[in-house]
């Protein structure tokens, strides 16, 4: 069974960093495009960022650039998001997600991590 | 802000059809495969659709997407209370290099 499950969220201050984590199991890892897409309170989704499956090709929204790095490690299952100055509009649960289909086609998702930004 | 344009909501009565529009540009639907997810209330969003009418497994076929030019469509017939959920479609974006998706639109049953 495929599970993804996301940790590392929690309530930062403007300005400040957060590492999000996602552990893979149920699947070889290493085969798949992986994604991050987030979700604000009560708003629709958005892309976050994507990763190739040898981790050398990195895409990320026009408001990441600069802020956020995707990562992964094949050897332990693990796909990352490192967010630093980090702004309240990024408030929202980032889920971590397998690309299964061309052009971003999700086949599977984590429940998501929640990551709040208030002072 | 999203890229791709859903209108906000749609109503039917249960058996009835919906069909949900979505509307981008060369750069995204015009150029690339479309999906479309269910997300039912407090929960993950779900496939419904890949490579613009494909459906995955478990799918049933009540569920059917097109795309012409720079729109795609979700259909949905025999409409169940169960159907009540957000719907949103996604895309790549050649332009943008990013992911994209639509607004969303909520399905209601009357």
């Amino acid at each position: 069974e495929v599970q993804l499950v996301e940790s590392g969220g929690g309530l930062v201050q403007p300005g400040g960093s957060l590492r999000l984590s996602c552990a893979a199991s149920g699947f070889t890892f290493s085969d798949y495009w992986m994604t991050w897409v987030r979700q604000a309170p009560g708003k629709g989704l958005e892309w976050v960022a994507n990763v190739r499956q040898d981790g050398r090709e990195k895409r990320y929204m026009a408001s990441a650039k600069g802020r956020f790095t995707i990562s992964r490690d094949n050897t332990k299952n693990s796909l990352y998001l490192q967010m630093n100055s980090l702004r309240a509009e990024d408030t929202a649960v980032y889920h971590c997600a397998r690309v299964d289909w061309i052009d971003e086609g999700i086949n599977y998702w984590g429940q998501g991590t929640l990551v709040s930004v208030s002072s | 802000q999203s890229v791709l344009t859903q209108s906000p909501s749609v109503s039917a009565a249960p058996g009835q059809k919906v069909t949900i529009s979505c509307s981008g540009t060369s750069f995204n639907i015009g150029s690339n495969y479309v999906s479309w997810y269910q997300q039912l209330p407090g929960t993950v969003p779900k496939l419904l659709i890949h490579d613009n009418n494909e459906r995955p497994s478990g799918i049933p076929d009540r569920f059917s997407g097109s795309k012409s030019g720079t729109s795609a469509t979700l259909g949905i017939t025999g409409l169940q209370t169960g159907d009540e959920a957000d719907y949103y479609c996604g895309t790549w974006d050649s332009s943008l290099n990013a992911g994209v998706f639509g607004t969303g639109t909520k399905v209601t049953v009357l």
